[in-house]
């Protein structure tokens, strides 16, 4: 069975320090993988997907994340954290079997960067 | 990126009435559109994929009479809870992607609340 988790429910970090938000995932075949954004009582914002090629993929606002096909993670990563990047965070792979291709999601994580 | 819609973004009823909820792609056409639930600080529960022309899948456990689905357009999808009831309270988000190896947009999320 396809599947992903997010070990931690909330990541706390200082602003202007490096931030990471963990993903592993479970799935047959390659996956593709995204992770997205969701400020309060608003959907979900795309971040970055990894399909294939480059391991380290840099998406919007700073975020990037690395693919690392051994450990099946795909941590979301900024170098230097915002105020503003508070939000709910959600990892996705994408299912390969069938031709629906709907996503799988993370149990989400919060992320409280600090002044 | 690709921009996604819904109407209305939140709405009270009373029990006993049926609502629609709108999704609409504005800059693309989406051969399928997701309809998804969220309940208070937690992941997305996929509810039925929808793919223009034809009709719906539902998720294992959505109850496809009272969660209608049509899919009428490249542009519009719409949701409509039939006979809602308070349990049926919730945020319902939908998402749009072109194609079936496209990136996944999501919507703003409509806010239901029935009394």
């Amino acid at each position: 069975a396809q599947s992903v988790a997010q070990p931690e429910d909330q990541v706390n970090v200082a602003e202007g320090n490096p931030l990471t938000v963990k993903c592993t995932y479970s799935v047959s075949g390659n996956p593709y993988l995204f992770w997205y954004v969701q400020y309060p009582n608003r959907g979900l914002q795309f971040l970055l997907k990894y399909i294939t090629g480059d391991n380290l993929v840099k998406g919007s606002y700073g975020f990037e994340a690395e693919f690392n096909k051994s450990q099946t993670s795909f941590h979301l990563k900024k170098p230097s954290a915002l105020v503003s990047d508070s939000a709910l965070y959600f990892c996705a792979v994408r299912a390969v079997s069938g031709n629906t291709g709907k996503l799988i999601f993370g149990q989400g994580t919060t992320l409280q960067v600090k002044p | 990126g690709a921009v996604v819609s819904q109407h209305p973004s939140w709405v009270i009823c009373k029990s006993g009435t049926s609502v629609k909820i709108e999704c609409r792609s504005l800059d693309f056409q989406a051969t399928t559109m997701f309809w998804y639930r969220q309940f208070p600080k937690q992941s997305l529960m996929l509810m039925a994929t929808s793919n223009e022309g034809s009709k719906a899948t539902y998720e294992q456990g959505v109850e496809k009479d009272k969660f209608l689905i049509n899919h009428a357009s490249l542009t519009l999808s719409t949701l409509t809870v039939t006979s809602a009831h308070p349990e049926d309270s919730s945020f319902y988000i939908c998402s749009a992607r072109r194609g079936p190896r496209e990136t996944q947009y999501f919507g703003p999320g409509t806010r239901l609340l029935v009394l």
